[in-house]
């Protein structure tokens, strides 16, 4: 088991759907990511939140859409998403503002397909 | 690109054996972790190196930086089967101000029972 929690696991939704990923911790982190993951590849950042505040976009399609509504929790919002965009995305959380010091602690991830 | 690279792309190995795998990356980094990921999950942190240090070893791993070659290392010792995995290796560039952290290529270990 895994002290990040992502839901759901998997995730199949067309084109014009708006779903959102969920992901949360409880080990007090205040650093929390979204990553991409094709088969095969590494991760990808996509975003960092610090302290509940958006720090880093990895210039990030806007049809993909953060949100972080406390400390513990973490979102992302999915609207109008292409095939390309099937993979694997993980959240990851770490001790915060540490300049990246810290070790990242992964959830297993939400499959995503896109049909 | 921030990415770094590993080598090689995978690597095969009998059980018992040793299993080393190399990082470069391509700018200044605070440190720099290694990553494994079992087939169809998160990944897990293995061990953390910082930029001021050039070795370090936690049970069967053991981690060099070469931070004037900006390369590291990761050797397992005696392998076993459940080390079958990719392997990442990931980089805390400097200056970082987002707490951000970027994935190298990754290697492919399969260990032959």
């Amino acid at each position: 088991d895994t002290e990040v929690t992502q839901t759901p696991k998997h995730l199949v939704m067309g084109m014009t759907n708006k779903k959102s990923l969920k992901c949360e911790q409880h080990m007090g982190h205040r650093a929390m990511y979204w990553y991409k993951q094709k088969a095969k590849k590494p991760p990808e950042l996509m975003f960092v939140y610090s302290y509940e505040k958006l720090s880093i976009n990895e210039s990030v399609p806007s049809r993909f859409s953060p949100e972080c509504p406390n400390s513990s929790l973490l979102n992302l919002h999915l609207h109008a998403l292409q095939p390309e965009d099937s993979a694997l995305y993980l959240c990851a959380s770490s001790q915060g503002a540490a300049r990246g010091n810290q070790p990242q602690h992964f959830g297993d991830g939400t499959r995503l397909s896109i049909l | 690109s921030q990415q770094g690279e590993e080598d090689p792309q995978a690597l095969s190995i009998q059980e018992g054996e040793n299993a080393t795998m190399n990082c470069s990356y391509k700018t200044s980094i605070n440190n720099l972790q290694w990553y494994r990921q079992n087939s169809g999950r998160g990944l897990v942190h293995l061990i953390l190196i910082r930029s001021n240090e050039r070795e370090k070893h936690s049970g069967r791993l053991r981690v060099t930086l070469d931070t004037s070659k900006k390369s590291s290392s990761l050797l397992i010792t005696a392998s076993r089967a459940a080390d079958t995995a990719s392997y990442f290796c990931a980089t805390a560039p400097h200056p970082n101000t987002g707490n951000q952290f970027y994935f190298g290529t990754g290697t492919s270990l399969t260990v032959i029972p």
